[in-house]
Formats: structure tokens, C-alpha cells, sequence
């Protein structure tokens, strides 16, 4: 079994400054890992995700992780927010020898508040 | 956007009366996972399902029951809601064809309301 725990329930930050969202996770496996956003009253999307490869990933709107397996890490970053980026942020991790077949873990996510 | 539609939307009900919750999918996808989101506890799996009349239980299954008769259909069930079960529900897909990884489409939520 897994489990994925991000430190911080709520950062706040100013527009424009740099942002980290840690996420750690816990397996006896190898994970295929994933970073999904919630923006108010909707579902949740997919940001990126580590499946193999380059440990560092990248989405088109400017956010990259870094899988660092010694640390167990999958920490989210962002060189400069904006305003547009206020929104819940969910780490999750699969099991890779299950194929992902029995759902993701989820951690309990981080509520990222961006101020003017 | 994956093709997942969840019904209804929204939905208050009192205490002891069942309650039924769809997922209809448009994308053929053999899984179908249904979750339940709550503030300070992120995202628990309730049940899921790998195929017609298969499924099989989540972290949070106690009080909720699924069926599956259709690929495209997967529905949950309060059969006796309780206020502990005042949640938003969100409905996921995906396809294990090939390598699977695990990524899920998720619907746009259901909240449902207890009292």
C-alpha cells in the first residue's frame, strides 16, 4: 500500500513570486507519480505526471516537478505564479506492478492562494 | 475533456433515505472508480469497478454500494444516507489498455447534502 503526504494544507504567495508544493509518498513499490489541479466547483485535471525517465517534468503552463527517489519526493514548483493559479493541488502516486488498475492515492492537497 | 458525465449535480436529502449517484462515460474505458472528497482528507477511493458486473472495494467502502451493468454506466449507492456521507462525489475513468500508468479523468463532482 501507499501514502502520499503534502505538508502544507494552504500556501499563500504573492503574484509573481516562486512557489514550492511538497509532496511526499510512502511505497514498498515503484510509483508512477502525479500532480492533478482542482480550480473551485470543478473536477479534478491532470498537471503533470512522472512515469519514467527524465526526473524532472514539465507542464504547458509553466509548473515542473522533480521525482527524487532517495528522498521520496515529488515536489511541485512554479518560478512565478499568477493570480490564475489559485486553486487546490493534489499529489497522487500508483502502484506500477498493478498497473494503476486499483485507483490513485491521493495526499489531502495543498490550497495554494495567490495575493495580489 | 474525457466524456464523463455525472448526474445529478447536486442533491440534498435527509437521513435515512437512499440515494443513487450516476457516472456515464463516453470514452469506452474498461475502469471506472468512484471517490469521495472531504477537507482535510483529500480524495478516498469508495469502490471501483474493472468491468461489467465486476468491482471491487475502496479504502471507504462501509455504507455505499456500486453496480456496473453497462461499460459506460457506474452507480453508487447511499441505501440508508447518513450525515458522515455529506460529501462531494467524483466519478473517474480509466483505460488499463496497453501500459497503464494509473491516470484518471474525473467528472465534474456531485455534492450531496445529508440532514
Amino acid at each position: 500500500a501507499q501514502s502520499v503526504t503534502q505538508l502544507d494544507s494552504q500556501v499563500p504567495v504573492f503574484e509573481e513570486a516562486p512557489v514550492e508544493l511538497r509532496c511526499n509518498y510512502s511505497s514498498s513499490v515503484s510509483v508512477y507519480l502525479f500532480w492533478y489541479v482542482q480550480y473551485p466547483n470543478q473536477g479534478l485535471q491532470l498537471l503533470l505526471k512522472y512515469l519514467s525517465g527524465s526526473t524532472l517534468v514539465k507542464s504547458i503552463n509553466g509548473f515542473e516537478a522533480e521525482f527524487n527517489k532517495s528522498q521520496t519526493s515529488f515536489h511541485l514548483r512554479k518560478p512565478s505564479v499568477h493570480i490564475s493559479d489559485t486553486a487546490e493541488y493534489f499529489c497522487a502516486v500508483s502502484d506500477k506492478s498493478g498497473g494503476g488498475a486499483d485507483g490513485l492515492t491521493f495526499g489531502k492537497g495543498t490550497h495554494l492562494i495567490i495575493q495580489p | 475533456d474525457a466524456g464523463i458525465t455525472q448526474s445529478p449535480r447536486h442533491k440534498v436529502t435527509e437521513t435515512g433515505t437512499p440515494v443513487t449517484l450516476r457516472c456515464h462515460q463516453t470514452e469506452n474505458h474498461r475502469y471506472m472508480y468512484w471517490y469521495r472528497q472531504d477537507p482535510g482528507h483529500g480524495l478516498r477511493l469508495i469502490h471501483y469497478s474493472y468491468g461489467v458486473k465486476d468491482t471491487d472495494k475502496g479504502e471507504v467502502s462501509d455504507g455505499y454500494s456500486v453496480s456496473r451493468s453497462k461499460t459506460e454506466d457506474f452507480l453508487l449507492t447511499l441505501e440508508s444516507a447518513t450525515s458522515s456521507q455529506t460529501s462531494v462525489y467524483f466519478c473517474a475513468i480509466s483505460d488499463p489498455g496497453g501500459k497503464s500508468t494509473g491516470e484518471l479523468f474525473f467528472g465534474e463532482g456531485s455534492r450531496l447534502t445529508v440532514l
